[in-house]
């Protein structure tokens, strides 16, 4: 059962360089999350998706985009990378947006 | 705007010491408290959902309880394996859920 599952566990980038971080759920639940976690700031969320076919904003979204390929699968590209976004990166799960999400394990992600 | 502070930033107990963790929400309408338990180098794991006022849930050594104001996580005679970083977050109308940035709790054998 594997829940939600992000790849790469790990990542270093050069600043500039540009990188796609990928995640898929297999609970078949209509929401997924992207969130960054830095000691001292918890979680925040960078975009989200309540249905197949929609993305919204969260708290940090710039330099980021996001792709919701389908049900299953929503991705966060980090276009130009920045030093700044070094960063542990979660996506996250739910069957709705006011439902307990299910994160994954979470991609480690340093640039340089 | 929507906002949960969870209290105290740290704890740090002897195994055995009971204690409670607090987590403040101001939300407009309420759906739902949620309680996780983060792991280093882990995801946050789902472990309560409190609806209403009242109401409570318990797993182990953990129960969970909610007013209209705040949510309380007991910990009774917790063990060294109950060091985490416990969140939390409030549900409200149709958007995600907020999260608190936790509390880092140690327990010491």
């Amino acid at each position: 059962n594997a829940g939600v599952t992000q790849t790469p566990k790990f990542q270093v980038l050069k600043t500039g360089q540009s990188m796609t971080l990928q995640c898929a759920q297999d609970m078949n639940h209509n929401s997924m999350y992207w969130y960054r976690q830095d000691p001292g700031m918890g979680l925040r969320l960078i975009y989200y998706s309540a249905s197949e076919g929609t993305t919204d904003k969260g708290e940090v979204p710039n330099g980021y985009n996001v792709s919701r390929l389908n049900k299953r699968e929503f991705s966060l590209r980090l276009e130009s990378a920045a030093p700044s976004q070094t960063s542990v990166y979660f996506c996250a799960s739910s069957e709705q947006t006011t439902q307990p999400q299910h994160f994954g394990d979470g991609t480690r992600l340093s640039i340089l | 705007e929507d906002q949960v502070t969870q209290s105290p930033e740290a704890l740090r107990l002897q195994e055995g010491e009971s204690s409670s963790l607090n987590c403040s929400y101001t939300v407009s309408g309420l759906r739902g408290l949620f309680w996780y338990r983060q792991d280093p180098g882990k995801g946050p794991e789902f472990l309560f959902t409190l609806y209403s006022a009242g109401e409570e849930k318990e797993k182990e050594r953990l129960k969970a309880t909610l007013t209209k104001k705040e949510s309380f996580l007991h910990i009774t005679a917790p063990k060294p394996e109950d060091s985490a970083t416990y969140l939390c977050a409030a549900a409200s109308g149709n958007t995600p859920l907020v999260f608190g940035k936790g509390t880092r709790l140690s327990v010491i054998a």
